[in-house]
Order: structure tokens, then C-alpha cells, then sequence
């Protein structure tokens, strides 16, 4: 089935830097890639994703990366602010459909003052 | 509009009972899913409907794990004889349609077994 390992586990930066937050998957097939923001008691909301047939997405400070040939894919989250603090999880649909989705562990991003 | 609602948003039992969660999903939403969250962990896959037909249940953990949905709306995942094991958040998500379209989650359900 399919594997998606996330990494780093935990992320601080300082407000106003960038965070990155890396994943990769196994499944050749898959073809959808959300990013899921979730904060201390909230079930996760999405906040942007990509499909296999673009490379980059942009959503103001957000934006996400996909290289289909190396199967990784990233979020990267521009002049921080404490707000963006919350877990990130990755996500990869399974045998080209998004019904079945993996996700990665998680990062822990924590903006600092 | 309104979201995905899940209710009880606690819920504490003892070892051996039977618990039932409920996903209200959004209106006029095809799919519905379960996921289980353990604490500081990922998300893991239990079970998906398109209407109300459960197409893959092998991502349910045990033969103690059962769900339903009635009416293409409110779901039930039913744990019975519950372990301590089974202590997680339980949540729900639901889209328009089935295939490669943005999942909306509910809070969830915070199941503790003592």
C-alpha cells in the first residue's frame, strides 16, 4: 500500500521566516497531494493542494512543490506569523483516486516571537 | 454554511462497552470518511462511503469496528467491546463527490477507555 513519510517531525522558526515541511510517497499512482493544517483541538483543515499535473501551487504565503519523477512533494510557508503555529500533515491518494488518502505523521510547527 | 459536526465530542467508557460516534457531514455531500487519530500521531484510514455503500472496509481495525451511513447523510462507527487500544480521536470527513475532491473534517470524537 501506499507509504508517505513526513519530515521534520518538529519546526521552529522565527516570525517572519520560512518553514519548509517535506514529504514522500510510494504510490506512482497517485495523483492528489493536500497539506492539512490542524491546531490543538480542531479536526485538520486543508489549506492548499496539488495535483500530479502541475509542479507548483501558490496560495499568497503558502505554496506547494511536487516532483513526481523523484515521488516528494513540499510546503513551504513564507514570512511566518505565530498564527501559523499548529500540526501540518501531508497527504497522498491511493491507486489515483482521493478517497483513500494516506497521511504522514505530522510536523509541529512552532512560530516564534 | 454549517460544517461537518461529530458528536459526543468527548466521549469516556469503560473496557467492554459499546460506544457509538455520529459524523454529520455537510449537506448534499456523496462521501463520507473515518479516520483514527492516536495521540501525537498521524491519521489512519478506517473506512469511506459513497452514499451509503461501505466499498472497502479492510481499513477497519477489528471485526469489533462497524459503520454504517442511512439516508446518504449521518454515519455511526460503532466500537464494541471497547480496549484501551481504541482510545483515539475519531474523525470524520466528508466531500461533494467521491473522487479527487477536498475532504472536510469534522472536530472529532475524543474516545478515552479506561
Amino acid at each position: 500500500g501506499e507509504n508517505v513519510e513526513q519530515h521534520p517531525s518538529t519546526l521552529s522558526v522565527q516570525e517572519g521566516d520560512s518553514a519548509v515541511i517535506k514529504c514522500t510517497y510510494s504510490d506512482s499512482a497517485s495523483n492528489y497531494f493536500p497539506w492539512y493544517k490542524q491546531e490543538l483541538g480542531k479536526g485538520p483543515q486543508l489549506i492548499i493542494d496539488i495535483r500530479s499535473n502541475v509542479g507548483e501551487k501558490k496560495d499568497q504565503r503558502i505554496a506547494v512543490t511536487l516532483n513526481k519523477t523523484a515521488k516528494h512533494f513540499s510546503l513551504h510557508i513564507t514570512e511566518t506569523q505565530p498564527e501559523d503555529s499548529a500540526v501540518y500533515f501531508c497527504a497522498a491518494s491511493i491507486g489515483g483516486t482521493a478517497s483513500k488518502l494516506t497521511f504522514g505523521t505530522g510536523t509541529r510547527l512552532q512560530v516564534t516571537l | 454554511g454549517a460544517g461537518v459536526s461529530q458528536s459526543p465530542s468527548n466521549k469516556v467508557t469503560e473496557k467492554g462497552k459499546d460506544v457509538e460516534l455520529r459524523c454529520d457531514p455537510i449537506s448534499g455531500h456523496t462521501a463520507l470518511y473515518w479516520y483514527r487519530q492516536s495521540l501525537g500521531q498521524g491519521l489512519e484510514f478506517l473506512i469511506y462511503f459513497q452514499g451509503n455503500s461501505a466499498p472497502d472496509k479492510s481499513g477497519l481495525p477489528s471485526d469489533r469496528f462497524s459503520a454504517e451511513r442511512t439516508g446518504g447523510s449521518v454515519s455511526t462507527l460503532t466500537i464494541q467491546r471497547t480496549q484501551q487500544e481504541d482510545s483515539a480521536v475519531y474523525l470524520c470527513a466528508s466531500s461533494l463527490v467521491l473522487y479527487t475532491d477536498t475532504q472536510y473534517f469534522g472536530p472529532g470524537t475524543r474516545l478515552t477507555v479506561l
